[in-house]
């Protein structure tokens, strides 16, 4: 079972821009799809973007689409996302999360999560 | 989008009760269901996957069914540690989507 720690949350204005990393550790991240999913104050769980093994292949949630980029670097077992035009709807602790290959994707390993708030 | 519905979205219980919680998609969805406890301040956790397949570690007092539209988690005999919020989720298509959560507090 892979080990993820997520970093670079924060305050942020509406508008303005953050980047989230995640490490993996205890296995090679190359081995993983991986996903961000994100969880807002109080409420429920809200699966927001998709990256396949080799990084080629993405998904987003709508409520992200055109503002987040997920990108990874196998050769440094990280994963990224690129938060843009932030609004304070998207205040949340923000978890990274993989994916095995399996028949039945599932989210097999949670980060701790990192806390963005977005607000003047 | 596959909607996720989820069953009750609280239920008090006593240490030993059996509590059953259920999920139903708007759609078929097979068996691409899986399931995740959250305690508070903590992430989630994989419980059940593929609608019945207990995670490696998790206690054999958990167990899921179902297929199509229709899920369950049962608890057989609810401990002390159990006492938690339960989401269910579906991977059959993009985007992911979850339930919106069932509380399980204690009696």
């Amino acid at each position: 079972e892979v080990g993820l720690v997520e970093s670079g949350g924060g305050l942020v204005e509406p508008g303005g821009s953050l980047r989230l990393s995640c490490t993996a550790s205890g296995a090679p991240m190359r081995n993983y799809a991986m996903n961000w999913v994100r969880q807002t104050p109080g409420k429920g769980l809200e699966w927001i973007s998709y990256i396949n093994n080799s990084g080629k292949g993405t998904y987003y949630a709508d409520s992200v689409k055109g503002r987040f980029t997920i990108s990874r670097d196998n050769a440094r077992n990280s994963l990224y996302l690129q938060m843009n035009s932030l609004r304070a709807e998207d205040t949340a602790m923000y978890y990274c999360v993989s994916s095995a290959l399996a028949m039945v994707p599932k989210f097999d390993s949670w980060g701790q999560g990192t806390l963005v708030t977005v607000s003047s | 989008d596959i909607q996720l519905t989820q069953a009750p979205s609280s239920l008090s219980a006593s240490v030993g009760d059996r509590v059953t919680i259920t999920c139903r998609a708007s759609q078929n969805i097979n068996k691409y269901l899986n399931w995740y406890q959250q305690k508070p301040g903590k992430a989630p956790k994989l419980l059940i996957h593929s609608a019945s397949n207990l995670q490696t570690g998790v206690p054999s007092r958990f167990s899921g069914s179902g297929s199509g539209t229709d899920f369950t988690l049962t608890l057989s005999g609810v401990q002390p540690e159990d006492f938690a919020s339960y989401y269910c989720q579906q991977s059959l298509s993009f985007p992911r989507t979850f339930g919106q959560g069932t509380k399980l507090e204690i009696k």
